[in-house]
């Protein structure tokens, strides 16, 4: 079955305790993004990244990092979460000449 | 900087009936135009894009219009059913660039 996955699906952690939400997808897509979502706020994109080893600021980067060594993973890493970083996590791929993205099921992160 | 926005948060409706929900955005160098549904607890799902020289699409009960002179994008969904309750959000994108999400509206289809 063609899908995104998203580990872990909820995670409570506490301030500073760095963390990694992993993506993965078994498309063969070259474009991974990821978002976050909060009540009135929408989706807002946190970093994109067009094929392996290529990687761009979204709307909100700031206190997160990606990489993407692998075309079909691409994982988030919060270095020193803070409370501000609990969200609603989604993780997206799709191919380059597509604008259908493929979202995965979500990780809901709370930072006490 | 660019913003999308949806012009009602909630909409109800019967069912059988049409839904309109509408969009408006600012960035008028945006070259195409999403629409996506949300269902409780799931992540957004793809519904129909639209490219940015192109004034309506149409694709299986839905239908997008775009017009530009007004920066207005809308989805038309056909004979509502009560599986079509979720929250939709427009999106745009420049090539190259983050994808803009709009804030959402809520569609409630009543049977």
């Amino acid at each position: 079955e063609a899908q995104v996955t998203q580990n872990p699906r909820y995670l409570i952690t506490v301030t500073g305790k760095k963390l990694t939400v992993t993506c993965s997808q078994n498309m063969n897509h070259e474009y991974m993004s990821w978002y976050r979502q909060d009540p009135g706020l929408g989706l807002r994109q946190i970093y994109y990244s067009m094929n392996v080893e290529v990687t761009d600021k979204g709307d909100v980067p700031e206190g997160y990092k990606v990489s993407r060594k692998e075309k079909r993973n691409f994982p988030l890493i919060l270095e020193s979460p803070s409370p501000n970083q609990t969200s609603l996590y989604f993780c997206a791929s799709r191919n380059t000449g597509s604008n259908e993205q493929f979202f995965g099921p979500g990780t809901r992160l709370t930072v006490l | 900087g660019e913003s999308v926005g949806l012009h009602l948060p909630t909409l109800s409706v019967q069912e059988g009936d049409n839904s309109i929900i509408n969009c408006a955005y600012s960035n008028s160098a945006s070259d195409y135009f999403i629409w996506y549904k949300q269902e409780s607890g799931k992540g957004p799902q793809f519904i129909i894009d639209i490219r940015s020289n192109m004034d309506k699409r149409q694709g299986q009960r839905v239908t997008v219009l775009l017009n530009k002179t007004v920066k207005h994008l809308s989805l038309q969904i056909a004979a509502t059913q009560p599986g079509d309750s979720a929250v939709y959000f427009c999106a745009e994108n420049q090539a190259g660039t983050a994808l803009i999400f709009g804030k959402g509206t809520t569609l409630s289809v009543s049977s």
